[in-house]
Formats: C-alpha cells, sequence, structure tokens
C-alpha cells in the first residue's frame, strides 16, 4: 500500500547548521508530496509541496525536490534557526480512494543557540 | 488558505462521559478530516466528513464511539463517546484546499481522560 518513511529523531543541531531530514515513498499512482511543521502546542502548518516529478518546494529557506525515480522528498535548509526547532511530517496525497493523506511518522528537531 | 479554529483547546474527563469537539473553518469546504494524535506520533485519521453524507470511517474506528455530524460546508463536530483513558490524545481537525490537495488543520483538542 501506499506509504511514506522518513528519517527518525530527534536531530539535534546547532544554529546555523546544515538540515536534511530524508523522506522516501511508496505510491501506486503518482502523488503529491508535502512538508508540514508542527510547533509545540500547534496543529500543522503546510511548510512546502511539490505535485510532479523534478518539482521544487520551498518556503522560510526549506526546500526539497520531487524525485521520481528514488522515490524520495527531502527536506533540506542551509542554516537552522533556533525558532526552526519543531516536529516535521513529509506527507503524500493521491486524488483517488477519498483523496486521504498518508503521514509520516514525523521527525522532531531541536537547534541549540 | 483555511483558518481552523477547535473548541474546546483542552479537556479533563472522567471515564464513561462524552466530549464533543467544535470545528470551524473560515471559508466554505468540502471536505474536512479528523485525526488523533498521541504524544511524540504521527496523525491517525479517525474518519472523512463530507456534507450532506455520513462520514466515512478508518479501520479500527466506529460511529458509535466517534459520532460526527457535518451540518453545513464550515462545520463539523467529533464526540468521543464512553471515554476511556486509552481516548486521551491530541484530536484534529482538517480541510482540503478547494482547488489543491494540501491540507489545513486547527490547533487541535487535547483530551485527558481520567
Amino acid at each position: 500500500g501506499d506509504s511514506v518513511t522518513q528519517m527518525e529523531g530527534p536531530v539535534t543541531l546547532s544554529e546555523e547548521a546544515f538540515l536534511t531530514i530524508n523522506c522516501t515513498y511508496t505510491a501506486t499512482g503518482y502523488p503529491s508530496l508535502f512538508w508540514y511543521v508542527q510547533y509545540p502546542g500547534e496543529g500543522l502548518q503546510l511548510l512546502l509541496k511539490a505535485t510532479k516529478a523534478d518539482d521544487k518546494g520551498s518556503n522560510k529557506g526549506f526546500e526539497a525536490t520531487y524525485r521520481k525515480e528514488t522515490t524520495s522528498f527531502h527536506l533540506e535548509k542551509g542554516s537552522v534557526q533556533v525558532s526552526d526547532s519543531a516536529v516535521y511530517f513529509c506527507a503524500l496525497s493521491l486524488n483517488t480512494g477519498g483523496f486521504k493523506t498518508i503521514f509520516g511518522a514525523g521527525t522532531r528537531l531541536f537547534v541549540k543557540a | 488558505s483555511a483558518v481552523i479554529s477547535q473548541k474546546p483547546s483542552r479537556d479533563i474527563c472522567q471515564r464513561g462521559t462524552s466530549l464533543t469537539i467544535q470545528c470551524q473553518v473560515d471559508s466554505q469546504v468540502t471536505m474536512m478530516f479528523w485525526y488523533r494524535q498521541q504524544p511524540g506520533q504521527s496523525l491517525t485519521l479517525i474518519a472523512t466528513a463530507n456534507q450532506g453524507s455520513e462520514a466515512t470511517y478508518e479501520s479500527g474506528f466506529v460511529i458509535d464511539k466517534f459520532p460526527i455530524s457535518r451540518p453545513n460546508l464550515t462545520f463539523s463536530t467529533l464526540t468521543v463517546s464512553n471515554m476511556s483513558p486509552e481516548d486521551s490524545s491530541i484530536y484534529l481537525c482538517s480541510s482540503r484546499g478547494t482547488g489543491g490537495d494540501e491540507q489545513y488543520f486547527g490547533p487541535g483538542t487535547r483530551l485527558t481522560v481520567t
């Protein structure tokens, strides 16, 4: 079945370090791919998305490229800040089967000053 | 985008009672979703609620335990019935963007059952 696998956390980085959170997916169709972020005590927010192969989603310095050949959508940021500390969820959505979104397990990021 | 509010934001309830969670969207949306999130865990879809039809429940969730109403295109409720401590969780309401496939989430309702 359709699924999303992302790297386990927590990930702890110093401020201004480079961030990569790996995400791979399995899907029978052609999904849209997303990264959502959840700050402490809040709901999820859409961070970025990509709807087709080779698309790059970007927002707030974060980027992810839809790689169909490797079924991946890795999240990157060149220089993290303390305010980026949150849980990051990779997700996919197929416009079939009830239009459901499938979420990864989430990766918690801690950024130290 | 859509702005979603939920009430209550948190509650502490006794075993055997029921709690109804309200979800309000600031625009008309076709699809609304209810999720459960255990602490430190990912989201588990409870059901999909479309206006004018019965909610569609995921495996492991039943209408008697989690009745859902969807009276119009901006509002939904989820009731957690006959609660037990295992129902302690965060419950999230979500809607799907019109014309897009991203989802928008409410801030969640933190439920503790004692």
